[in-house]
This record gives C-alpha cells, structure tokens and sequence, in this order.
C-alpha cells in the first residue's frame, strides 16, 4: 500500500497569518494517464471531509483562493496565504494512484 | 448529495447493512467508495466499487467478511457487512473522490 505521511500533527495559525502543510508519499503519484493522483480535504468539526484540492494543484469550484496545492512525484504542500477562522479543522492528503486509496494521518490546524 | 443510512448498535458477530442513496449527479459514471473513522482517529479506506460494479476492492481489514455492492437503477451504494468486531466501530462514509456523505456510525459491542 501506499503511505502518506503528513507533517507537522498540528499547527496553531494566528488568523491572517500563512499555514504549510507536507505530505510525502511512499511512492510516486504520477500516473500513466500524466494525472498526478494526490488530493487535499479538509475535514472541520462535527462535519465530512470537504474536498479542497484535486490532482495536486486544481482547487475545487468554490474554494477561496487563499488555498493553492503544489508538488510533484512524492512530495506535495498545501498551503493556506491567511488563515481564517473557518479554516479550523483536521487536513488529509489522500492519494488514488493505487488501490487502497490511502491517507495521511491529518493535520490539525487550530486558530491562536 | 450522499445520505448514508443503517449504521446502529450491533453485537460482535453480528452483521449490518449500510446503505448510500445518491443524488445531484450521475452516478453510474462514478467509482464509489466507504471510507471510515474510528472515534477521533484518521481516515481509513473500507471498500471500493467500479462504476459498473464488476470490480470491487476491500482493505485487508474487513476482506471476507464485508460485501460492497451498487444499483445504478437506484443510485445506491451498499455495504454488507458481517462478523463484525468491536474495532469496526466508526463512522462509515459514501465518498467519491469529489463528494462524502455525512457519515452514519456503527457501534459494535456486548
């Protein structure tokens, strides 16, 4: 299987200020298909995980554009410009590459 | 939209089923997937089923005792799920990669 590491556990963000979030992949993402299968989601509290980022940079439609996605290969970023209240929660890379899909063990951003 | 439903009490041993009605988009172009969380832990991959439902995936977890299945005739999504252990207690999500439900939890204990 695929392994998805996240890193750091938690971050504390004063609001307004930026938030990095790392996931490393065990083996490449890149597919075939060109497509690098590497998503981010953000999961807030009490509710599912909400689809942020796909195929590494693509924000999904209605995603404010303080969010943006980069990497390539086994290496991948997320990263928030400012910090807002409403971007408290758990964040999750997963991958699709290869079946099971798998995830990173999160990443818990709290507001200072 | 995803509506997850049958999640409940059960007893090690025991079986469940755990239904996913779809909505808003078209399902039968879709590989579907259960995704679930043990209480405040990650999230951990269950089952997967191709659009057509001819192919079928399971974490080694639950292979042999869980059963994916789908009717594009009805835009649902199953899971089957038999002897169940206490450690398959968790919230059972619908996903695709796009859209999640909201979850329906399984509790399983005496």
């Amino acid at each position: 299987d695929i392994v998805l590491t996240q890193s750091p556990l938690s971050l504390s963000v004063t609001p307004g200020r930026p938030a990095s979030i790392s996931c490393k992949s065990s083996q490449s993402l890149l597919n075939s298909d060109g497509k690098t299968h590497l998503y981010w989601y953000l999961q807030k509290p009490g509710q599912s995980p909400q689809l942020l980022i796909y195929e590494v940079s693509n924000r999904l439609s209605g995603v404010p554009d303080r969010f943006s996605g980069s990497g390539s290969g086994t290496d991948f970023t997320l990263k928030i410009s400012r910090v807002e209240a409403e971007d408290v929660g758990v964040y999750y890379c997963m991958q699709s590459m290869q079946l099971p899909l798998t995830f990173g063990g999160g990443t818990k951003v709290e507001s200072k | 939209q995803l509506v997850e439903s049958g999640g409940g009490l059960v007893q090690p041993g025991g079986s469940r089923r755990l239904s996913c009605v779809t909505s808003g988009f078209t399902f039968n172009t879709y590989a579907v997937n259960w995704v679930r969380q043990a209480p405040g832990k990650g999230l951990e991959y269950v089952s997967g089923i191709s659009r057509n439902g001819i192919d079928t995936f399971y974490a080694r977890s639950v292979k042999g005792r869980f059963t994916i299945s789908r009717d594009n005739s009805k835009n649902t999504l199953y899971l089957q799920m038999d002897s169940l252990r206490p450690e398959d207690t968790a919230v059972y999500y619908c996903a695709t990669k796009r859209q999640w439900g909201q979850g329906t939890l399984v509790v399983v204990s005496s």
